[in-house]
């Protein structure tokens, strides 16, 4: 069975300080992973993806199959990071995303 | 060109009530999903067209939750006789067939009281 699990319900930092939101997941196979962002009063979004290994607004993930982790990170936390953050994970072929109960991300000025 | 829009935002139904959530895509999407989001949860899959098609249905919670795509366009989920655990935000995405991304509706409020 694929299972997203979020550790953290709500973390709290310092502006400036670094963010990690924590992820793991359980899944046999190869998995595709993703971060969504929901931002206060906006939809659901994608922040970014696994596969595409790139930085948007200073976050970066990096999957480690070993220990089957897909954490967000930033280096500098700033205040317009606050937000509900989910991590998903999708399977081959058109198969829904299967997401983590989230956390709330609180960057305090 | 607009998002994903859905209607109504804000539904509050009496137990027993039937409900219907309508989910406009993105124009020219041909994957649409729907997901169930209970409060402090994260979404969950319930259903998912190609097109018309429903090629997967395994996460309705119960025979009272259906939905249709009848013309591979708008898609509506329909809850019969409500309960309280139907209370959720009910959320509708879209897709392409060739991209991974999935863009999300602003969702469907149901409270069941």
């Amino acid at each position: 069975a694929q299972r997203v699990t979020q550790p953290e319900k709500l973390l709290s930092v310092f502006k400036g300080a670094p963010v990690e939101l924590k992820c793991n997941y359980s899944y046999s196979g190869s998995p595709e992973l993703f971060w969504y962002v929901q931002y206060s009063r906006q939809r659901l979004q994608l922040l970014l993806r696994h596969i595409s290994r790139e930085s948007i607004k200073g976050f970066t993930a990096d999957l480690n199959k070993g220990e089957t982790s897909f954490h967000l990170k930033k280096p500098f936390a700033q205040e317009e990071d606050s937000a509900m953050y989910y991590c998903a994970l999708k399977s081959a072929g058109n198969t829904p995303l299967v997401f983590g109960k989230g956390t709330r991300l609180s960057v305090i000025a | 060109g607009a998002g994903v829009s859905q209607s109504p935002r804000y539904k509050v139904a009496k137990r027993g009530q039937d409900v219907a959530l309508r989910c406009d895509p993105i124009s020219g999407h041909v994957s649409l999903f729907w997901y169930q989001q209970a409060l402090g949860q994260g979404p969950e899959f319930l259903t998912y067209f190609q097109n018309e098609a429903q090629l997967d249905k395994s996460g309705l919670p119960s025979d009272r939750f259906f939905a249709e795509r009848p013309e591979g366009s708008v898609s509506t989920l329909k809850i019969q006789r409500t309960q309280q655990e139907d209370s959720a935000v009910y959320l509708c995405a879209s897709r392409t067939g060739t991209t991974y991304e999935q863009y999300f509706g602003p969702g469907t409020r149901l409270t069941v009281t």
